[in-house]
């Protein structure tokens, strides 16, 4: 059982390339997320897929899109990379659930170190 | 506007001490409240969680308080431990009201080091 496993773990590329991160999870969860975080800060969500087939915009979704593939896999693109797009990239899975009286989390990849010149 | 704030970027403790870490939040939205432990080049780890139906929730070492009139919630950890170290992040979702699938909202995080 690996949990959520991210490729690449490095990355270097340059102003105006594309690339795919790509993430899978084992756990059957429906929910996955993409975040990011810059130095400093806190994770700040990309995009998010509730269940197969969904995907939806997050805080800060400028610059990239998402493909669900499958209940398992969700990978984010990059199709033409900026400098602000250096940092580092997680991501999550969970089963969400309304149920104010029962316990929730994501479960986090080990994540993806971007950096665009 | 950050919605949930860790206003300490740091907080040194001697080992065997209370720690005590602190989150502010801004959206009354927010029912649910989560703490992540990171390493460096890890990805965040759960530690707890607290539903606002909740004001205290323990686990082991780790206890966390909400006081929803301040919208503020803090995590104990007691004893401290060396490996404890780490960078602890709040995180908030609305998970009752916000329907589909629950993104977090996270703190900048505090760097808690523990000091043998």
């Amino acid at each position: 059982n690996a949990g959520v496993t991210q490729t690449p773990k490095f990355q270097v590329l340059k102003t105006g390339q594309s690339m795919t991160l790509q993430c899978a999870q084992d756990m059957n969860h429906n929910s996955m997320y993409w975040y990011r975080q810059d130095p400093g800060m806190g994770l700040r969500l990309i995009y998010y897929s509730a269940s197969e087939g969904t995907t939806d915009k997050g805080e800060v979704p400028n610059g990239y899109n998402v493909s669900r593939l499958n209940k398992r896999e969700f990978s984010l693109r990059l199709e033409s990379a900026a400098p602000s797009q250096t940092s580092v990239y997680f991501c999550a899975s969970s089963t969400p659930g309304h149920d104010l009286h029962k316990n929730y989390e994501q479960y986090f990849g080990p994540g993806t170190r971007l950096t665009v010149t | 506007d950050q919605q949930v704030k860790q206003n300490s970027p740091s907080l040194s403790v001697q080992e065997g001490r209370i720690s005590i870490l602190n989150c502010d939040y801004t959206n009354s939205m927010f029912d649910y409240f989560l703490w992540y432990k990171k390493y460096p080049a890890e990805g965040p780890t759960f530690l707890i969680s607290i539903s606002s139906i909740k004001d205290k929730n323990e686990d082991g070492r780790f206890t966390v308080f909400l006081n929803k009139s301040a919208k503020h919630l803090s995590l104990h950890i007691v004893p401290s431990q060396p490996g404890d170290s780490a960078v602890y992040f709040c995180a908030a979702s609305a998970r009752y009201s916000g329907g589909g699938a629950d993104g977090l909202t996270f703190g900048k995080g505090t760097h808690l080091i523990i000091q043998p």
